[in-house]
């Protein structure tokens, strides 16, 4: 079951703050975050294990709400580097398809000078 | 750590031809995954390997496509008689277990004319 993301699209201005939502219909192990560029392979930005834990790096941040199988990133304080297509990809729990990752359709994030 | 590479990086041939990509995983990673990316979607899973072993193909991989992992290292996929809904970007990915971030390589671009 593909993760459903939101929005589908955000445009920014340098500086301003997003967030990008992921959610799944299943029981969730953990969330991948990546981020592409156009005609580059995906990068990856950071993983979130089930624990309902919260990471962060530089300005950008990820939550993991175990509970309501969602994940949210949280980019602050935008750069012109920043944009790209977002990628959430799910790990679901139990069943066989260890490590086996099923991506959201993707947020297309756009920051203008 | 030389990151993951594929080969080729573009392919072009025509429908019908049989062809055949590689990827160079991280040397110590023995999780290698094959994902197949269209325009505007996220990365679709295919295939993965433990090692040399070929744990799960997805249904989307029909009886023309094959991948091989011979010594737990690099992989090669190959298509056989390709038709044109095989033109995508065809992305390697590895990681160290199965519940490791994954690193993708640049992928192979294949245009089924």
């Amino acid at each position: 079951q593909q993760p459903v993301q939101s929005p589908q699209a955000v445009i920014l201005r340098e500086g301003e703050d997003a967030v990008i939502n992921c959610s799944s219909s299943k029981a969730l192990y953990s969330v991948h975050w990546y981020r592409q560029k156009h005609g580059e392979a995906p990068v990856f930005l950071m993983i979130l294990l089930k624990g309902g834990e919260q990471k962060g790096h530089d300005k950008i941040s990820a939550s993991f709400n175990e509970k309501k199988q969602q994940s949210s990133l949280y980019l602050t304080a935008s750069q012109l580097s920043y944009s790209g297509t977002y990628f959430c990809g799910t790990h679901h729990a139990g069943g066989t398809s260890y490590g086996k990752l099923t991506f959201g359709q993707g947020t297309i994030l756009t920051v203008h000078p | 750590d030389t990151g993951v590479s594929q080969d080729p990086r573009h392919k072009i041939t025509k429908r019908g031809q049989n062809v055949t990509f590689r990827c160079d995983p991280i040397s110590e990673h023995n999780r290698l995954y094959w994902y197949r990316q269209t325009l505007g979607q996220g990365p679709e899973f295919l295939t993965y390997f433990q090692n040399e072993a070929q744990l799960e193909k997805s249904r989307l991989l029909s009886d023309r496509f094959s991948a091989e992992r011979p010594k737990g290292s690099f992989s090669t996929l190959e298509i056989q008689r390709t038709e044109q809904g095989d033109s995508a970007m065809y992305l390697c990915a590895s990681s160290l277990t199965s519940v490791n971030e994954q690193y993708f390589g640049p992928g192979t671009r294949l245009t089924v004319t």
